[in-house]
């Protein structure tokens, strides 16, 4: 079983639309959660930051962690076209001195106008 | 807004050569990693650096591996002898010390050619 999946789309939305993008993980030693956004042969830029299970919301963009389901959510209200990229989910554990993150194999979105 | 730097953001190489890819971390970031994305496939994990010495190395990270930070402001990634399966995307990335060194935040990438 791979350690994080993620569904890799890829997902076309009409603009306005609210997107959905996932990820479910192996591991219940990760307790920090990212979603980076990862536009054509760019780095990945981080989006959201949660630690342990709950809701944060950050304008047009909510994440929401579910340790108990070992689930991570990306919520994008009013989706806009300048969101089309590639999503990341990203975790690591709380252990050691620095931190590895294991990412998602990402899903691809393109919002259309 | 301070970001992570890689120079050069192409490199083509042919098998068997030796590769330096730069990076400038953001200034007050200590801790520095290397992750590396093949075309289709995950961003994977080389390598973090802390207090001048590495903190985690995966397994991609060999002895054709090595890093360095020559000075206080570059971060570089040597590839000793390249292989054709080298290809991919470098990705650098910098995090601060403290309770948020969870965030990485990654430059654009240098690609890596290998012919």
């Amino acid at each position: 079983q791979k350690e994080v999946e993620q569904d890799p789309g890829p997902l076309s939305v009409p603009e306005g639309a609210i997107v959905s993008l996932n990820c479910t993980y192996s591991n219940s030693a990760f307790q920090y959660f990212m979603w980076y956004r990862q536009y054509s042969r760019k780095g990945p830029e981080l989006l959201m930051y949660t630690y342990s299970s709950g809701n944060k919301e950050d304008g047009r963009f909510t994440a929401q962690v579910d340790k108990s389901s070992k689930y991570i959510s990306l919520f994008i209200r009013d989706s806009q076209p300048s969101d089309s990229a590639t999503y990341l989910c990203a975790m690591t554990d709380r252990y050691g001195s620095a931190r590895q993150l294991t990412f998602g194999s990402g899903t691809q979105l393109t919002v259309l106008p | 807004e301070p970001e992570v730097t890689q120079t050069p953001s192409h490199q083509v190489t042919q098998m068997g050569q030796e590769v330096i890819l730069r990076c400038v971390p953001i200034s007050n970031h200590l801790y520095f990693y290397w992750y590396r994305q093949i075309l289709g496939q995950k961003v994977e994990f080389l390598v973090s650096f802390y207090n001048n010495e590495i903190s985690e190395k995966s397994e991609i990270f060999d002895d054709q591996f090595s890093v360095e930070r020559p000075d206080g402001s570059n971060f570089t990634l040597k590839i000793r002898s390249t292989k054709l399966e080298d290809s991919a995307m470098y990705f650098c990335a910098s995090s601060d010390l403290g309770k948020t060194n969870e965030k990485l935040f990654f430059g654009s990438g240098t690609q890596l050619s290998v012919l």
